[in-house]
């Protein structure tokens, strides 16, 4: 198994353009999830999915939107890049809720710079 | 979700036990413990979690206290590839989303 993906490893944006952030996981699991970590913090929530078709808003889902068409891909859309979404992206995936829970497994990461 | 709090650094002798303390003096009842790590650049990896019982796997142990308010995740034999930033986190297990709260973790730092 690759376990989550996630492309493009870096990348540099100039204000107001847009952009899409691909994962893509082959666990077959349906909780899939969207962190930001800006430097020297902690990862924060943007958009979580219970499975295809279904999405919510995390802590901080502004300026962002999120698809979960397949169980295996959930992107995430930057329509209006600013410089507050400079920041390295992870996506993560966990099985169903109430099976032996091994945690969230988490991709590479994107590295993201808005100029 | 519990509010954690940790130690933001620490140090360890490598090959020495490194003892990572956390307290969740609000934890729920229903909230497990789990404990993440972070090595330079990458994503978060699952370390090991729990609800009232000491668990141990093949990573660490977990020790929680007896009224839950506090835990202690146990690396038995650190070793240089060890150093990470180490978060704990209260998160319903039982819950719908497995949703998990990040805070600022404690830098560990294995010294040679």
């Amino acid at each position: 198994n690759a376990g989550v993906t996630q492309t493009p490893k870096f990348r540099i944006l100039k204000i107001g353009q847009s952009m899409t952030l691909q994962c893509a996981q082959d666990m077959n699991h349906n909780y899939m999830y969207w962190y930001r970590q800006d430097p020297g913090m902690g990862l924060k929530l943007i958009y979580y999915s219970v499975g295809a078709g279904i999405t919510d808003k995390g802590e901080v889902p502004n300026g962002y939107n999120v698809s979960r068409s397949t169980t295996e891909d959930f992107p995430l859309r930057l329509e209006l890049a600013a410089p507050s979404q400079t920041s390295v992206y992870f996506c993560a995936s966990s099985p169903t809720t109430g099976t032996s829970n091994l945690g969230q497994f988490f991709g590479p990461g994107t590295r993201l710079t808005v100029l | 979700d519990a509010k954690t709090t940790q130690p933001p650094s620490m140090d360890c002798a490598e090959g020495r036990a490194a003892n990572l303390p956390c307290n969740h003096s609000t934890i729920s009842g229903n909230e497990y413990v789990y404990w993440y790590r972070q090595i330079h650049s990458q994503g978060p990896q699952y370390i090991i979690h729990g609800l009232k019982n000491n668990e141990t796997n093949e990573m660490a142990s977990l020790i929680i206290t007896e009224d839950r308010k506090s835990s202690t995740l146990i690396l038995p034999h650190a070793t240089l590839r060890d150093t990470a930033v180490y978060y704990c986190i209260g998160a319903d297990y039982g819950g719908a989303t497995n949703k998990l709260i990040f805070g600022t973790g404690t830098l560990l730092a294995v010294q040679p």
